[in-house]
């Protein structure tokens, strides 16, 4: 699986959109781009997921470029609920790819 | 519907002796996934268990098993424990293996003293 890069941290204010970035620029054609969160302590949550079209659902926006070197998870109204480290993975579906690997992540702090 | 649940939430134990963590998938899932995240080293991937069978292990000793049963409910079964097994324990479901999105449980945090 291709290596991605995050921020380390970012801050939000509250109601306001919340942009995270991930840089994956050697991905290759059949790799997808995952979002996950993880809540201090908790399971991971998925969020959502795309190969080359920007996707949302009722969690996020994820949105791809046309490169697809580079993708942006948008949560539309942030709450502090929302504060968590954020994982971008890019992950090959196929074949015997079974395992997630998650690197730092971004820790997203949604302040009041 | 009911996500991935796990169980114990907690569970404190002493050096040497055993520990049963337990899992259920979400409704229709046939695959389990077990990791392990200790603090500062991230998800580290344990086992892999799909339609009752066993289908790939990561690189940790013998001393973690598990098992998956006809409900495809699963096990992991932690012998001797050792102080840095000290960890969250997460288990993730999948519809069918390899493939598919994987949809993680809560995690049992396990203390070894």
């Amino acid at each position: 699986d291709a290596k991605t890069t995050q921020p380390t941290s970012m801050d939000c204010a509250e109601g306001r959109a919340a942009n995270l970035p991930c840089n994956h620029s050697t991905i290759s054609g059949n790799e997808y781009v995952y979002w996950y969160r993880q809540i201090h302590s908790q399971g991971p949550q998925y969020i959502i997921h795309g190969l080359k079209n920007n996707e949302t659902n009722e969690m996020a926006s994820l949105i791809i470029t046309e490169d697809r070197k580079s993708s942006t998870l948008i949560l539309p109204h942030a709450t502090l609920r929302d504060t968590a480290v954020y994982y971008c993975i890019v992950r090959f579906l196929g074949g015997s790819n079974y395992k997630l690997t998650f690197g730092k992540g971004t820790l997203l702090t949604v302040n009041p | 519907e009911a996500g991935v649940t796990q169980s114990p939430t907690h569970l404190i134990k002493t050096r040497g002796q055993q520990a049963t963590l337990r899992c259920s998938p979400i409704s229709g899932h046939t695959s389990v996934y077990w990791y392990q995240q200790a603090l500062g080293l991230g998800l580290q991937f344990l086992l892999w268990y799909d339609e009752g069978e066993e289908r790939n292990r990561g690189n940790f000793p013998p001393r973690f098993s598990g098992r998956q049963f006809p409900n495809y409910s699963s096990e992991l079964n932690v012998n001797a424990l050792e102080l840095e097994d000290s960890a969250l324990y997460l288990c993730a479901s999948t519809i069918t293996g390899g493939e598919e999105t994987q949809y993680f449980g809560p995690g049992t945090r396990l203390l070894v003293l």
